[in-house]
Order: structure tokens, then sequence, then C-alpha cells
């Protein structure tokens, strides 16, 4: 099966832009989690989407949202960047069927803001 | 809140040496704990996990037991080797999200 696909891996913008980025899950899993990984803060969570609805939020501002498709795959996007957006963004997939499923994570996104 | 601590790096480590990264966590209720290893450039890859208390994941000669009673999942190793130097994370999972600890730096010398 192959695993979590990330596009782009890398992305440069300046401040005030948008971006979206773009995640594939493992083929059959429905849930899609978005966290976003600083040498600051660590690994926090953004969202999840399960079967095209938000399912879980994190404490992130309304400039972060996602969405997921019927397919299951999902989209972030970032409004207005800032520059401490800049940072690895993971997309992690499982099959939903549980809270306390296992998530494998895709290579990420690393986003620099200029 | 839900949170999980590591034990702070870098540790650095001389092949064939023994591992331990230390994890405790605080959580409500009984969650599922995870080790998660990322190499440079590289996303989040499974290590292991246990879902229940006294459950020992492994996997590549890493082994971790889930403990309820000192609330710990604490990493080891037999025999690092260099091919291990990398940054371990320890997870828990709470309502559908993973919390993650602050991560673990190794690096293991020839």
């Amino acid at each position: 099966k192959a695993g979590v696909t990330q596009t782009p891996r890398y992305l440069i913008k300046t401040r005030g832009q948008q971006v979206t980025l773009s995640c594939s899950p493992i083929s059959g899993h429905r849930s899609v989690s978005w966290y976003q990984q600083t040498p600051g803060q660590g690994l926090q969570f953004l969202f999840e989407y399960f079967s095209e609805t938000q399912r879980n939020k994190g404490n992130f501002p309304g400039r972060f949202s996602g969405r997921q498709f019927s397919n299951s795959r999902s989209e972030m996007n970032v409004s207005t960047l800032e520059l401490g957006d800049s940072a690895l963004y993971l997309c992690a997939s499982s099959s939903g069927d549980s809270r306390a499923d296992t998530q494998y994570f895709g290579p990420g996104t690393r986003l620099t803001v200029l | 809140g839900d949170s999980v601590t590591q034990m702070e790096g870098p540790v650095t480590l001389s092949e064939e040496a023994f591992l331990t990264i230390n994890c405790t966590y605080t959580a409500t209720g009984y969650p599922s704990l995870f080790w998660y290893v990322q190499y440079p450039g590289e996303g989040l890859q499974l290590l292991l996990k246990a879902t229940k208390a006294d459950d020992k994941g492994s996997n590549k000669g890493f082994e971790a037991t889930y403990r309820k009673e000192t609330t710990s999942f604490h990493l080891e190793k037999g025999s690092v080797q260099v091919s291990d130097s990398a940054v371990y994370f320890c997870a828990l999972s709470a309502g559908g999200k993973l919390i993650f600890g602050q991560g673990t730096e190794l690096s293991v010398k020839p």
C-alpha cells in the first residue's frame, strides 16, 4: 500500500499571502489529521477530518482551515501568512474507526514565510 | 489537560550501548501510547505502540511497556546502532488527536 503523500514538499511564501497544502491518505483511510511542527512549540494538532467533516480542532486561529473531499484527500489552507507560520506541516491518516487508531504520517510540507 | 513529558536530549551514545528514553504521561481515561521516530528531513514513522496497561510494544529491537501505575512508557533498546540516530517522540491519543512529548534527539557514535 502506498503511504501518505503530501504536496508540495517545500514552499516559500511572503507575509500576507495565503497557501494551500495537500494530503492524500493511505488507501481506505477515512480520517486525516494535520499537525504543525516548529522548534519552539514542537508538534501541535491543527484539526482532523473524517468523512468530509471536521471532527476535531486544535487551538489555532481561524486563518488555519481545512477540508476533506469525498475521496478522503484533504487540503489545508493558511491565509494572511505570518512569519511564525514557518513550520513543517504534517498530515496523518488513520482508518477513523476508533479514536485511538494508529496515525500514519506523510513526509510533510516545509513552509517558509519571508 | 492531557500531556506527555520526555527526558531532555540530546542523548549521545556509543554504538552497542543500551538506550533508555523516559516518557511519562498525564491523561484522563486509558489512552493508547505510541513512540514515533523522525529522521532528518522526514516525517514521523511509527516505531511501536501499546493500547492497554501492561502491553509491551516492540519493533526493530526497541521495546516499551505501558505502565499504568507509574504512568510511563519508557523506550528501551539493548544495543543501538549508528542508524538509530534520530529524534524520538512519545505520544498519547486523546479524543482522536495525538499529544506529543517534546522529542528526544539521539546521536549514536561509531
